[in-house]
């Protein structure tokens, strides 16, 4: 089965500057990675996903992935962090089957300081 | 992507009621459908795998007498909290998979907020 670690529960950083939000998964086979977003009360925002091929991904709002294969890590990086980008992330990963659930890490609460 | 939808996004009910919630996937066909909850500030934690046509699969320790789940087309699944209680107030939230290229990609629903007084 698989699992996903998010190291780091809450992180603080200050607007304008870079941010990367750490993951590592644990599946046996290549893995579906997933990357959500959530604002208080509100439901999720796909950010990113990697399936395979190029292992640094893009996705909205600025943010990116990298796909480290011998690390079983898919961390998320921004370059340059906006207050709005205040909010809680969540790891997530799937496999390449139908009809398995995604499963998701405890997520990671960034704080934007001005 | 493909679009799931939820309904209602918010319900309150009164403790001892039972609560449907509605998950419909809009433009694709659904065989299996998830439902997870969320508590305040927590991550989501999968409740239950909802199969057409079949009874639903439940994680350990969620009571599949509490949590009724329902799935009896293609495109729609319903999760029904019997006898809810305030410890039932949570936010649910379903996906389902369009299957295709990437058999393994969800897509979320916009979730239903559950307030037991």
């Amino acid at each position: 089965a698989q699992s996903v670690t998010q190291p780091d529960i809450h992180i603080t950083v200050s607007e304008g500057a870079s941010l990367e939000l750490r993951c590592n998964y644990s599946y046996g086979a290549t893995p579906y990675l997933f990357w959500y977003v959530q604002s208080p009360g509100q439901g999720l925002q796909l950010l990113l996903k990697y399936f395979s091929g190029d292992t640094l991904v893009q996705g909205i709002k600025g943010f990116e992935a990298e796909f480290k294969r011998s690390q079983s890590s898919f961390n998320l990086r921004k370059p340059s962090v906006h207050w709005s980008d205040a909010a809680e992330y969540f790891c997530a990963v799937g496999t390449n089957q139908a009809g398995t659930a995604l499963i998701f890490g405890k997520g990671t609460t960034l704080s934007v300081s001005s | 992507g493909a679009v799931v939808s939820q309904h209602p996004s918010r319900v309150i009910c009164k403790s001892g009621t039972s609560v449907k919630i509605e998950c419909r996937s809009l433009d694709f066909q659904a065989t299996t459908m998830f439902w997870y909850r969320q508590f305040p500030k927590q991550s989501l934690m999968l409740m239950a795998t909802s199969n057409e046509g079949s009874k639903a699969t439940y994680e350990q320790g969620v009571e599949k007498d509490k949590f009724l789940i329902n799935h009896a087309s293609l495109t729609l699944s319903t999760l029904t909290v019997t006898s809810a209680h305030p410890e039932d107030s949570s936010f649910y939230i379903c996906s389902a998979g369009s299957g295709g290229a990437a058999p393994g990609e969800l897509f979320f629903g916009e979730g239903s907020r559950l307030t037991v007084l």
